[in-house]
């Protein structure tokens, strides 16, 4: 079984343009979410998907960032525009529903680099 | 979420059994106990997760003190591959609200061969 996947698994872009990270979570998880690592921080969650409404996204920095998730499937982040400070690794992971605490299952992440 | 207190870093050797401590003493009484592992260049990984009692899986087993302030994720026998940051979280039971893991600084694992 296909774990997580995420494309790309690096980008460099300069400041002011934008950028659209994707994911692809396990087949049938209905639970996506996004959380990114800054630069000596620790990991952050940014929000949580059921399917494709957004659940929770009190994670979110900014409104330069979003998140959408067309007909359940895969995600998209998009970053528009990209400032210094969105360098890091966006991690993207998935569970499957259900009540109780679902394992996730995280990707490997796109490292996003700002110039 | 409650928060957790994890050492920074633990050296251990290779082969050799490893505790990983962690205080929680914040707990509620329906928080479950997450343990997460981050390997290098890759995302986190799940180990294990516990209420109560102990338990045991392929991976590793956590041991969780009787009033739950504090548990312990036990490697029997490590290896290299177990070198990794590993992060202790706590998660409310969920019936579908807000599902998102909190990290913290974890505790770096060094495993000396």
């Amino acid at each position: 079984e296909a774990g997580v996947t995420q494309f790309p698994s690096h980008s460099v872009i300069e400041k002011g343009q934008t950028v659209t990270l994707r994911c692809d979570p396990i087949s049938g998880h209905d639970n996506l979410y996004w959380y990114r690592r800054v630069m000596g921080k620790e990991i952050k969650f940014l929000l949580h998907f059921v399917k494709e409404s957004k659940q929770d996204e009190s994670g979110m920095p900014n409104n330069r960032f979003l998140a959408e998730r067309t007909g359940g499937t895969y995600s998209t982040l998009k970053v528009q525009p990209a400032e210094l400070e969105d360098s890091g690794v966006y991690f993207c992971a998935s569970s499957l529903s259900g009540f109780g605490p679902r394992e996730q299952y995280f990707g490997p992440g796109t490292r996003l680099t700002v110039t | 979420d409650a928060k957790t207190t994890q050492p920074n870093s633990m050296e251990s050797n290779e082969e050799e059994p490893v505790h990983l401590p962690c205080n929680h003493s914040t707990i509620s009484g329906t928080d479950y106990i997450h343990w997460y592992r981050q390997l290098p260049s890759q995302g986190p990984e799940y180990v294990i997760h516990g209420l109560t009692s102990n338990v045991n899986n392929r991976m590793a087993s956590l041991a969780i003190a009787e009033d739950r302030k504090s548990s312990t994720l036990i490697l029997h026998r490590a290896t290299l591959r177990d070198a990794a940051v590993y992060y202790c979280i706590l998660r409310p039971y969920s019936g579908g609200g807000a599902d998102g893991l909190t990290f913290g600084k974890g505790t770096h694992l060094i495993i000396q061969p």
